[in-house]
């Protein structure tokens, strides 16, 4: 399977600022995707992450708080933008190789606290 | 609406006994995973299950998959302490590839 490699892997950020996480994987993979995981709960699909075009966004998240690029098939970032408390959460990207196998790896995750 | 429910969301169990999670989901898919969850940790694969009827097995855990029932189960037997960990499923939400992350079951088996 694909390794990835997130950064960085935790953060603790002023509110009202933002954070870039990165999304770095070894080998070319079809689909990128990004998560948030709150505290306690499953994860929740962001975004689907396209290949130089806006990602997708899932109902609940706008473009604007979670601007997404992937300028290629191996490479995406995802910035959480005007930070509150409540944004505080682990978020996770996950690809997947369609052509390879059926299978979705995660990376390590970036576990962010807004203070 | 994909949805994906997981039932129970938290189960206490004795080591060496046996106990069954359940994944139910509401729309067409025939591609199921299982994942571990440990705390602080990201997440680790235990099984893809690809077509109706599917069963696999990996030590203690056995996973099977019924897509008429939209139904998954993650058997666990002669539980031990290493298997505490919170258990999701995941459904693939038809042809976009993205994944539906069932609620979660956070396992705690107890010496």
């Amino acid at each position: 399977s694909a390794v990835i490699s997130q950064k960085p892997s935790r953060d603790i950020c002023q509110r009202g600022t933002s954070l870039t996480i990165q999304c770095q994987v070894d080998s070319q993979v079809t689909m990128m995707f990004w998560y948030r995981q709150q505290p306690g709960q499953s994860l929740t699909l962001i975004a689907t992450a396209n290949q130089g075009s806006e990602a997708t966004y899932e109902s609940g998240f706008v473009i604007d708080k979670f601007p997404i690029s992937r300028p290629n098939l191996t490479f995406s970032t995802l910035t959480v933008s005007n930070m509150s408390p409540e944004d505080s959460s682990i978020y996770l990207c996950s690809v997947t190789r369609r052509r390879v196998d059926y299978g979705y790896t995660f990376g390590s995750g970036t576990r962010l606290t807004v203070v | 609406e994909l949805k994906v429910e997981q039932n129970p969301l938290f189960l206490s169990m004795q080591e060496g006994k046996n106990y069954t999670i359940y994944c139910n989901y509401s729309t067409t898919s025939d591609r199921l995973y299982w994942y571990r969850q440990d705390p602080g940790k990201s997440l680790e694969s235990l099984f893809v299950l690809l077509s109706n009827g599917a069963v696999k097995q990996e030590g203690r855990l056995m996973a099977s998959l019924d897509t008429k029932a939209r139904l998954s189960t993650l058997h666990i037997t002669a539980a031990v302490h290493d298997l505490s960990a919170t258990y999701f499923c995941a459904v693939e939400g038809g042809s976009s590839y993205k994944y539906i992350f069932g609620t979660g079951t956070r396992l705690k088996v107890l010496a």
